[in-house]
């Protein structure tokens, strides 16, 4: 059980096109979901974080209109990353904390970004 | 405010040999304590955690932890390394705060030589 899941898990776009990653979780209601950022060898760093039905909450620096994040459902969180710049290549990873239990979080496998 | 240090970039043991990977936290009142395992380009894996009573945590894959408050440490362990336990671990802290998020460690890579 438990399991999330996110596609694409790698996707190579131009500069300048939105790119739309999705977060899944298959198997339980994920009322919170979380997107990550990683950069080679680092640690993860918070984005944001989105709970269903709601606005999502950008962490301090943050671009927001830059990084859109939509939690339509109880199931799927999408993270869209507009006018995407090469700086923007990274590894994007989600997680979803089941309802009523917020200590716990469920990765998904990540989404490589190549912004050429 | 939150935040976990673990203080070694890269540990190396041999196979057979008993692994340690250490972290130590600072956050407001008892934490909640985690470890997490990632593989290359994959997201993390859980292998355990502490919420509450037993101090010595036992995990996926053999590894236990041990919560120490007075040390503010948790560091991760595994009697007998095998070579496939070589990846990026993070340790995580959320305080018991609602509203609080978890913050991850900068990551320690394990790697065990054959």
């Amino acid at each position: 059980g438990a399991v999330v899941s996110q596609h694409p898990s790698r996707v190579i776009c131009k500069s300048g096109t939105s790119v739309k990653i999705e977060c899944r979780s298959l198997d339980f209601q994920a009322t919170t979901m979380f997107w990550y950022r990683q950069f080679p060898k680092k640690s993860l760093m918070l984005m944001a974080t989105s709970n269903e039905g709601s606005k999502a909450t950008y962490e301090q620096g943050v671009e927001k209109d830059k990084f859109l994040i939509n939690h339509a459902s109880l199931t799927l969180s999408t993270l869209t990353v507009t006018s995407a710049h090469p700086e923007d290549s990274s590894f994007y990873i989600c997680s979803a904390s089941p309802r009523g239990s917020y200590n716990e979080q469920f990765f998904g496998p990540g989404t490589r970004l190549t912004v050429l | 405010a939150q935040s976990v240090a673990q203080p070694e970039d890269q540990v190396n043991v041999a196979e057979g040999n008993p692994l340690t990977v250490k972290c130590t936290y600072s956050v407001s009142g008892n934490p909640y304590l985690f470890w997490y395992v990632q593989y290359p380009n994959r997201g993390l894996q859980f292998l355990l955690k502490y919420i509450t009573g037993d101090n010595l945590v036992k995990g996926s894959y053999g590894f236990e932890a041990e919560f120490n408050k007075s040390q503010t440490s948790f560091h991760l362990k595994k009697p007998s390394a095998l070579v496939s336990d070589s990846a990026l671990y993070f340790c995580a802290v959320r305080a018991r705060i609602y509203g609080q998020n978890f913050v991850f460690g900068p990551g320690t890579r394990l790697s065990v030589l054959p």
